[in-house]
């Protein structure tokens, strides 16, 4: 079964910053996607970037990109220019297709992100 | 909003009683997928189903039980129920292939649930 792990349960940023959260994840597939969702006070669910993993560049959504290293098995979210709106939950996840349509989201435990003023 | 509809967003019974949790899909997404945020479990995969049929399982409790009906809106039910099974309880939708290459999964508000 895939795991995905994030090692830091919570880190802190000053506002313009730039700061980078950690995501490892285990799998025996080739292909696949993996993805980091933004869960603010609001607990709604937000799609931030999604990585296909035979693409070999990188993941960019305006201020948020990844670094995506598939033979470390390492999918790290860096944010630049910190904005207070970042403070959140965020969650890597990887996508399991186990074929006939059945597929579904494997989370890690997230990381609290705190922008300070 | 989302596209993906929760009902209801808050829910407190006791221990030992039964709830439905509803779920209406983005327009256009067969597949549903319900999952249970706890303090302790983290985000944890239940159940996913296809046009009405079940298609994969993950750390569901006997207990539980989930149903998709002809119009894709979804139920999850929860039997006996016990303290633990306090939780932020979400529904996800998607399509396939071509539509999910598009919009991925798409996130319900969550329904919370406090066993009390």
């Amino acid at each position: 079964a895939q795991t995905v792990t994030q090692s830091q349960p919570e880190m802190s940023v000053q506002e313009a910053e730039t700061v980078t959260l950690s995501c490892t994840y285990d799998t025996s597939e080739s292909d696949y996607y993996l993805f980091w969702y933004k869960q603010p006070p609001s607990r709604q669910m937000i799609l931030v970037i999604r990585q296909e993993a035979y693409k070999q560049q990188n993941a960019t959504e305006n201020r948020f990109s990844v670094n995506f290293q598939k033979a470390a098995k390492s999918f790290s979210l860096k944010i630049s220019d910190s904005q207070l709106g970042d403070a959140a939950m965020y969650f890597c996840a990887y996508r399991t297709d186990s074929g006939g349509g059945a597929d579904g989201l494997t989370f890690g435990k997230g990381t609290h992100l705190i922008i300070q003023p | 909003d989302s596209g993906v509809t929760q009902t209801p967003k808050h829910l407190i019974t006791a221990t030992g009683q039964r709830v439905t949790l509803r779920c209406s899909p983005r327009s256009g997404d067969l597949s549903v997928y319900w999952y249970q945020q706890s303090l302790d479990q983290g985000l944890q995969f239940l159940i996913q189903y296809y046009n009405g049929e079940e298609r994969a399982k993950g750390n569901i409790l006997e207990r539980f039980s989930a149903q998709q009906f002809p119009d894709l809106h979804s139920e999850l039910n929860l039997s006996s129920l016990e303290l633990g099974d306090s939780a932020l309880y979400f529904c996800a939708s998607s399509g396939r292939q071509g539509r999910w290459s598009l919009y991925g999964y798409t996130f319900g508000s969550g329904t919370r649930l406090t066993v009390v």
